[in-house]
């Protein structure tokens, strides 16, 4: 059985700064994992794909997978009280989309 | 484009009464999900699609059923609603590699 884990937080950053959540994965055989960003009493909305090893940049995003050591990561840069939001990592899978609790992400002005 | 659409945003059922929440995608995507969410539980997989005519359970399928209609539509129903049912239910929708997409959400409350 697939498993994702995440630190469920509160983490919290001040405006600008880098927040950094963090994701481990069970799977030693996956390979892609979205970031998806959910606001309270929202849907989740998808703001990363990676696939590969390594960093994949997107504006103020950066996703980084570690095969190796089986975790995912996301950076966000310039971190903006807009931000504030719960972060889910999923398993892309074969089939499933598994997915994380999710972490809490307070940026605080 | 409307994405992912479900059907209904809202329902209050009594225990033992039986619905069927409704999901529909316009992106030709070939997978589709059921997941609740619950207060600190994250998104739990219910039942999945991977393909237009085939169906598999996910961690918590007791107590529902599916139906993938065609490729687009993806319903779940509960025969017999129990307070444990209390959720909000999200369907979503991915293609192989860089979509994954979710409908607006069902607010279910059980009484």
């Amino acid at each position: 059985q697939k498993e994702v884990e995440q630190n469920s937080g509160p983490l919290s950053v001040p405006e600008g700064a880098i927040a950094s959540l963090n994701c481990t994965y069970s799977d030693r055989g996956s390979q892609s994992f979205f970031w998806y960003r959910q606001y309270s009493g929202k849907s989740p909305e998808l703001i990363m794909f990676i696939y590969s090893n390594g960093d994949k940049e997107d504006g103020r995003f950066t996703a980084q997978l570690n095969k190796a050591s089986q975790y995912v990561s996301l950076l966000i840069r310039d971190s903006q009280p807009s931000d504030s939001a719960t972060y889910l990592c999923a398993d892309t899978g074969f089939q499933k989309l598994v997915f994380g609790t999710g972490t809490r992400l307070l940026v605080s002005p | 484009n409307a994405g992912v659409t479900q059907t209904p945003k809202f329902q209050v059922l009594k225990t033992g009464q039986s619905m069927t929440l409704q999901c529909a995608q316009d992106m030709n995507h070939n997978s589709m999900y059921w997941y609740r969410q619950d207060p600190g539980m994250g998104l739990r997989l219910i039942y999945y699609s991977a393909s237009e005519g085939t169906t598999d359970k996910g961690e918590v399928p007791n107590g529902y059923n599916v139906s993938r209609l065609n490729k687009r539509e993806f319903s779940l129903r509960l025969e017999s609603a129990a307070p444990s049912q209390t959720s909000v239910y999200f369907c979503a929708s991915r293609d192989r590699e860089r979509e994954g997409c979710f409908g607006p959400g069902t607010r279910l409350t059980v009484t």
